[in-house]
């Protein structure tokens, strides 16, 4: 299977630990996205990396969330001191081009539970 | 803030039959996407219409986009039971070149 890969599917910490999400983006697709859903709701933006840049970051991005994509690959996703709050599913995306008009592929996601 | 809405928020019908979902929004988009979620998995591409056209079809799949009214919908005809899933559209917003804003979906419940 060739489409996004996340890792770890599923999580459950302690309150103020921290967490590492990974994505693997489709190869060769240059943009990539984090995003966060909660049940009942539509996903809500995190950031965006073209290649190795991040191009954008959400204000729900707070000082304790970390995006990187070191080589332009794969991403992490780091969360420090989570709280109750945080626990949500955490969804990789990407895609390719050089506008928005391009489909955007997701992966399965990381289900985070903060106990 | 969420852009799409969809409606209606839920929706149950018999297997075989028709089921059209809508989406409306508020800024003006360069495309409008459409993903199905099935419980607890990741979202699946089904369809992507773009701002200068109507009307799309893919499979079983129908879908409009009138932008004088910022709407569109989703059509997915014979419905059957593996069409269970939570139905979403998502907007890339005309002045972002990488942001998809989303509705809160469709629950879309086949009954055999």
């Amino acid at each position: 299977d060739t489409g996004v890969s996340q890792d770890p599917r599923h999580k459950i910490t302690k309150r103020g630990q921290n967490v590492t999400f990974r994505c693997d983006p489709i190869s060769e697709h240059n943009r990539l996205y984090w995003y966060r859903q909660t049940l009942g709701q539509g996903p809500e933006f995190l950031t965006y990396f073209q290649n190795e840049a991040q191009l954008e970051k959400s204000r729900l991005l707070s000082d304790r969330f970390s995006a990187e994509r070191p080589k332009g690959s794969f991403s992490t996703l780091e969360i420090q001191r989570t709280e109750q709050g945080d626990s949500a599913m955490y969804l990789c995306a990407s895609s390719f081009g050089t506008t928005s008009g391009n489909t955007i592929y997701f992966g399965e996601g990381s289900w985070l539970t903060v106990v | 803030s969420q852009q799409g809405e969809e409606d209606p928020q839920a929706l149950s019908i018999q297997e075989g039959e028709n089921a059209t979902m809508n989406c409306s929004y508020k800024t003006s988009i360069n495309n409008l996407q459409w993903y199905r979620q099935n419980s607890g998995r990741g979202l699946v591409h089904l369809i992507l219409i773009r701002s200068n056209e109507r009307e799309k079809h893919s499979g079983r799949l129908r879908v409009t986009l009138d932008t004088s009214k910022k709407s569109s919908s989703l059509l997915i005809t014979a419905s059957r039971a593996a069409d269970t899933a939570s139905y979403f559209c998502a907007t890339a917003v005309r002045d972002s070149n990488y942001q998809l804003i989303w509705g809160a979906g469709t629950k879309l419940i086949i009954k055999p």
